[in-house]
Formats: structure tokens, C-alpha cells, sequence
């Protein structure tokens, strides 16, 4: 069945560093790769796409990485902030699909 | 100001009780999503919709009824049939544009039963 592994384990960084999130997933040929913020008690909110045929993209302090063969993304924030903590969300898509199927989420802290 | 509204957002029902969760957007987005979210796991898709008077199941539709005879609006009745409803539910729409989907999310309601 088709699977999303995000560490369950709380990422704790110190300010100023990079946050690296990892999300991996199996039996699955996405289209596209989503990365989701997700704040307690509310809904996620949309950060970046990549699609298969880009290995990386950037927007800001966000950086995704997406590797088709090990079937991995990478989600880094520079220069990360207190600001920056919640959890994120991998999410996958195919071509043409009406569904997304979603990780469960890494929890990030960033320390002051 | 566009964006999706769940109402209420805590809900608290007795066993053996109908529930219905509201879900309005002025997005005029044709697609929306009901999912559910548990510690631990990853949003789980109940129904959807991608437009007026259709709606198909999602991976855990045993237990939930959906209608949508608006655009706007797309309520979740979570029914007696369903055996665990505690948790976090979400409602979404789906813009595609340049050939991409992106999922605007509701702030959510969460829903206890007692």
C-alpha cells in the first residue's frame, strides 16, 4: 500500500540554524511533492510544490529537494526562527488526481 | 475576504448522536475535501467533491454522509455508524492552476464525543 514516513520524532534546533525535514515514501509515482505547514489547532497552509521532473526549488528560506529514485524529499529552512515552529506536512499527488495522500508531520521547535 | 469557514469549531456529541459539520467557501473553487486528522497519523480523506450534486468516498467513508447542493458548501454528517468519531476534521478546496493543485484548509473543528 502506498505509504508516507516523516520523522515522528519533534526536530529541536537552535536559532539561526537549518532545519532539515526529511519525508520518504514507497509504492507510490507522484506527480507532484507538497509541503504543508501545519500550526496547533488550525489547518495546514500551503508552502511549495516540486514536481517530479525538478530536483530542487526555493522560495525565501524554504528549500525542497526531490529525489524520484531514493523516493525522497528533503525540506530545509535557513536561518530558521522561533516564528518557524510547527509542524510540516509532506503531501504527494499524481497527474491529474483529485486526491493527496499526506504524511503525518514533523514537529519543528526552534529555540530563541 | 475569501477563504473557507468550519463551524463549530468544538463540537461535542453523545454516543449514539447524528453530528453535522458545516464547511462554506467563497473561494468559487469547484473541488472540496472533508479529512480527518489523528495524533500521529496523517490526514485521512473521508469524501469529496469535485462538483455541485457529485461526491465520491475516501479511503474512510464508513460511518460519514456528505451533500453538496451548493458550490459553497459541502456539510459532513458524522453518524452514529461511526465507531471512533473523536478527532480533528478538516475541510479543504482545491485550486488547480499552471497545471498544480494546491489544498486551501478550513481552521477545522474538533469533535468529541463523550
Amino acid at each position: 500500500s502506498q505509504k508516507i514516513e516523516q520523522n515522528s520524532e519533534a526536530l529541536n534546533i537552535q536559532e539561526g540554524k537549518t532545519a532539515t525535514l526529511t519525508c520518504n515514501y514507497t509504492n507510490y509515482s507522484p506527480a507532484y511533492l507538497q509541503w504543508y505547514r501545519q500550526d496547533p489547532g488550525r489547518g495546514p497552509v500551503f508552502l511549495l510544490l516540486i514536481r517530479e521532473n525538478e530536483k530542487e526549488k526555493r522560495k525565501e528560506r524554504l528549500k525542497v529537494t526531490f529525489d524520484t529514485t531514493l523516493k525522497q524529499s528533503l525540506f530545509h529552512i535557513t536561518a530558521s526562527q522561533p516564528a518557524d515552529s510547527a509542524t510540516y506536512l509532506c503531501a504527494l499527488e499524481k497527474a491529474g488526481g483529485f486526491k493527496t495522500i499526506f504524511g503525518a508531520g514533523t514537529r519543528l521547535f526552534v529555540k530563541a | 475576504d475569501g477563504g473557507i469557514t468550519q463551524s463549530p469549531k468544538y463540537l461535542f456529541r453523545k454516543e449514539g448522536q447524528n453530528v453535522t459539520l458545516s464547511c462554506e467557501q467563497n473561494l468559487n473553487h469547484d473541488a472540496m475535501y472533508w479529512y480527518r486528522q489523528d495524533p500521529g497519523q496523517g490526514l485521512r480523506l473521508i469524501y469529496y467533491s469535485q462538483i455541485v450534486n457529485d461526491f465520491q468516498k475516501g479511503d474512510i467513508a464508513e460511518g460519514y454522509s456528505v451533500s453538496r447542493e451548493k458550490k459553497e458548501s459541502f456539510p459532513l454528517t458524522v453518524t452514529s455508524a461511526q465507531k471512533n468519531p473523536t478527532a480533528f476534521y478538516l475541510c479543504a478546496t482545491l485550486l488547480t492552476r499552471g497545471g498544480r493543485n494546491e489544498q486551501f484548509f478550513g481552521p477545522g473543528t474538533r469533535l468529541t464525543v463523550l
